[in-house]
């Protein structure tokens, strides 16, 4: 089973600054990572897939990097309606499962 | 416009049985894999349940496994989860979620239905 960590559980910003998430997986799942943003009392929302591709309408402020084991998700200027709950989420091991990370809580400094 | 639409949720006793539905639009249902996803309150996203788009290939999270039912009926553009054997760990918003090219990365999700399993 691949476990996943997040860090930080939760990190302040002040709007307009850079916000850096990092995602990392206990073995090696090449680029099959992806990352949703969710906002309270809202289902989660597709933000990049294949560790760097954008999904539709997402702002090129919010970008994708990494591989292997270790991955980071850059909000390069936060706006406000970026403070949300970042999930990564492994797909390597697809079928039969896939795994989420346990979150990273962006809110306001 | 895409749309998942989650229904069934509710107030169960444990050991009870819920069956919940996802009515899909705004695509062709029939071609996509789809998945079901929890999140018990205040926690993270846990994978439940997936089916493919053709109904044979069928996988269960290790906890629901042998509990919990995944099927579809394509002509009703609906996906079902039938659970049983309800524990109060089951507890959760159950969202409905669409996988584009049955990679396993999910661009579409529903708005949820609470099960809550309480006596």
């Amino acid at each position: 089973e691949i476990v996943m960590t997040q860090s930080p559980a939760t990190l302040s910003v002040s709007p307009g600054e850079r916000a850096t998430l990092s995602c990392r997986t206990s073995q090696s799942i090449s680029s099959n990572l992806a990352w949703y943003q969710q906002k309270p009392g809202q289902a989660p929302r597709l933000l990049i897939y294949g560790a760097s591709t954008r999904a539709t309408d997402v702002p090129a402020r919010f970008s994708g990097s990494g591989s292997g084991t270790e991955f980071t998700l850059t909000i390069s200027s936060l706006q406000s309606e970026d403070f949300a709950v970042y999930y990564c989420q492994q797909y390597k091991t697809w079928p039969p499962a896939v795994t989420f990370g346990p979150g990273t809580k962006v809110d306001i400094k | 416009e895409v749309q998942l639409i989650e229904s069934g949720g509710g107030l169960v006793q444990p050991g009870g049985s819920l069956r919940l539905s996802c009515a899909a639009s705004g695509f062709t249902f029939s071609r996509f894999a789809m998945y079901w996803v929890r999140q018990a309150p205040g926690k993270g996203l846990e994978y439940v349940s997936a089916i493919g788009s053709n109904e044979y290939n069928i996988y269960y999270a290790n906890s629901v496994k042998g509990r919990f039912t995944i099927s579809r009926d394509n002509s009703k553009n609906t996906l079902f989860l039938q659970m049983g054997s309800l524990r109060p760990e089951d507890m959760a918003v159950y969202y409905c979620a669409r996988d584009v090219y049955s990679s396993g990365w999910l661009d579409y999700w529903g708005q949820g239905t609470l099960v809550t399993v309480s006596s």
